[in-house]
């Protein structure tokens, strides 16, 4: 069975500075993993994803993650936070059911960012 | 291309009645998926669809919720009677079949936030 771990339901950081919210994730199988974002009173939106190409992933808004399978993990990051990073981040990886496909998601890191 | 919609936005209904709950997919999708969030928890995984058929309805709280999606186009979700702890934001999500389109992805309606008072 698969699962995913957001450590940090909050995390704060300052404009400008390092972005890095941690997620472990746990598949019996080569994982699918995703970095989904909620922005106030809107829907999920993909940041970016893994599916067994390169380990590095570049997403939108300059975000990227890193798939280090010794670590079973699928942090992101951004180098520089802006004032419009400030919403909520989910993890999840690809859940296989009957021959189907189905994510399964974290609890959800919500991000601040301050002036 | 219009996304993911889902109706209503937003629902406060007393403990007892019926909700029904609608999402359109993405035109051509066949995987359509409802999940949900309870307050400050994970998005949790309710049911699959593929086309008209359900896939997979193992987080399906209990008999109170039924899901149908006639003519594998769009779904309703009906909270009959609902509960207390069945407020939350209710999610839909559609895509194409994983298994033939690896770059595909699921696309998420803004969600049906759910009050029940």
């Amino acid at each position: 069975a698969q699962s995913v771990t957001q450590l940090g339901s909050h995390v704060s950081v300052s404009e400008g500075a390092l972005v890095l919210l941690r997620c472990n994730y746990s598949s019996s199988v080569p994982p699918y993993l995703f970095w989904y974002v909620q922005y106030p009173n809107q829907g999920l939106q993909l940041l970016l994803k893994y599916t067994s190409a390169a380990t590095l992933v570049k997403g939108i808004n300059g975000f990227e993650a890193e798939f280090k399978k010794s670590e079973t993990s699928f942090h992101l990051t951004k180098p520089s936070a802006h004032m419009s990073d400030a919403a909520e981040y989910f993890c999840a990886v690809m859940g296989f059911s009957g021959g189907y496909n189905k994510l399964i998601f974290g609890a959800g890191t919500r991000l601040a960012v301050h002036p | 291309e219009a996304g993911v919609t889902q109706f209503p936005s937003h629902s406060v209904i007393e403990k007892g009645q019926t909700v029904t709950l609608r999402c359109d997919p993405i035109s051509g999708h066949d995987n359509l998926y409802w999940y949900r969030r309870v307050m400050g928890k994970e998005i949790k995984f309710l049911l699959h669809f593929v086309k008209e058929s359900k896939q997979d309805e193992s987080g399906m709280p209990n008999n109170r919720f039924l899901a149908e999606r006639t003519g594998g186009t769009y779904s309703t979700l009906k909270v009959q009677p609902a509960e207390l702890e069945d407020s939350g934001v209710y999610f839909c999500a559609s895509s194409q079949d994983f298994r033939t389109k690896r770059n595909t992805e699921a696309f998420f309606g803004q969600g049906t936030r759910l009050t029940v008072v």
